[in-house]
């Protein structure tokens, strides 16, 4: 898996957007960028993931840049809730699938 | 999304004992389990990849002895901690991802199938 690098922690006004990058310069053409997000004393939540196209769905939207080294996760507006660890992994999949996670991004939204 | 279903989601137990975690995909087939550990204020570590019917295979410094791994069905995947002792107090995690040949299609993009986690057993040794 290419290495992905975060900030280590980043604030944001609750309501507003908050903006994650991901630093991916390694990443190789199969892999796909993934999003997951883990609140305290839980298990990783699934957020989102591209290949090159941005995507969208009910959670977020990921942003990838056209020549794929950078990606960023948008949460449109945050809420006390979006509390959490993001980790941004890239990862080819198929047979030899296996997340590894790096230390993520603690974001905090403040009220 | 899917569900993964871990039990129990906390455990106390003696040193020495052994303490079985169950994980469930409860909505979908899953070929493949992963099992993750993670101590405080760190980041999740893989421990071991287990594939239905087959032997689980582990991640370098963990002991297959001591972390007992079955996934006899695709909806099930068992950790056994064998021999308990307060260093392996910890926070455990499961994740399953979805059998098939993957990719589900979005727009002309057929998409890699991602995991889904179990909500973690917390395991302390006294």
């Amino acid at each position: 898996d290419a290495k992905t690098t975060q900030p280590t922690s980043m604030d944001c006004a609750e309501g507003r957007a908050a903006n994650l990058p991901c630093n991916h310069s390694t990443i190789s053409g199969n892999e796909y960028v993934y999003w997951y997000r883990q609140i305290h004393s839980q298990g990783p939540q699934y957020i989102i993931h591209g290949l090159k196209n941005n995507e969208t769905n009910e959670m977020a939207s990921l942003i990838i840049t056209e020549d794929r080294k950078s990606s960023t996760l948008i949460l449109p507006h945050a809420t006390l809730r979006d509390t959490a660890v993001y980790y941004c992994i890239a990862h080819s999949g198929g047979s030899n699938y296996k997340l590894t996670f790096g230390k993520g991004t603690l974001l905090t939204v403040n009220p | 999304g899917a569900v993964v279903s871990q039990h129990p989601s906390w455990v106390i137990c003696k040193s020495g004992t052994s303490v079985k975690i169950e994980c469930r995909s409860l909505d979908f087939q899953a070929t493949t389990m992963f099992w993750y550990r993670q101590f405080p204020k760190q980041s999740l570590m893989l421990m071991a990849t287990s594939n239905e019917g087959s032997k689980a295979t582990y991640e370098q410094g963990v002991e297959k002895d001591k972390f007992l791994i079955n996934h006899a069905s695709l909806t099930l995947s068992t950790l056994t901690v064998t021999s308990a002792h307060p260093e392996d107090s910890s926070f455990y995690i499961c994740s399953a991802r979805r059998s098939g040949r993957g990719g589900r299609l979005h727009g002309n993009q057929k998409m890699n199938t991602e995991a889904f986690f179990g909500q973690g057993t917390r395991l302390t040794v006294v």
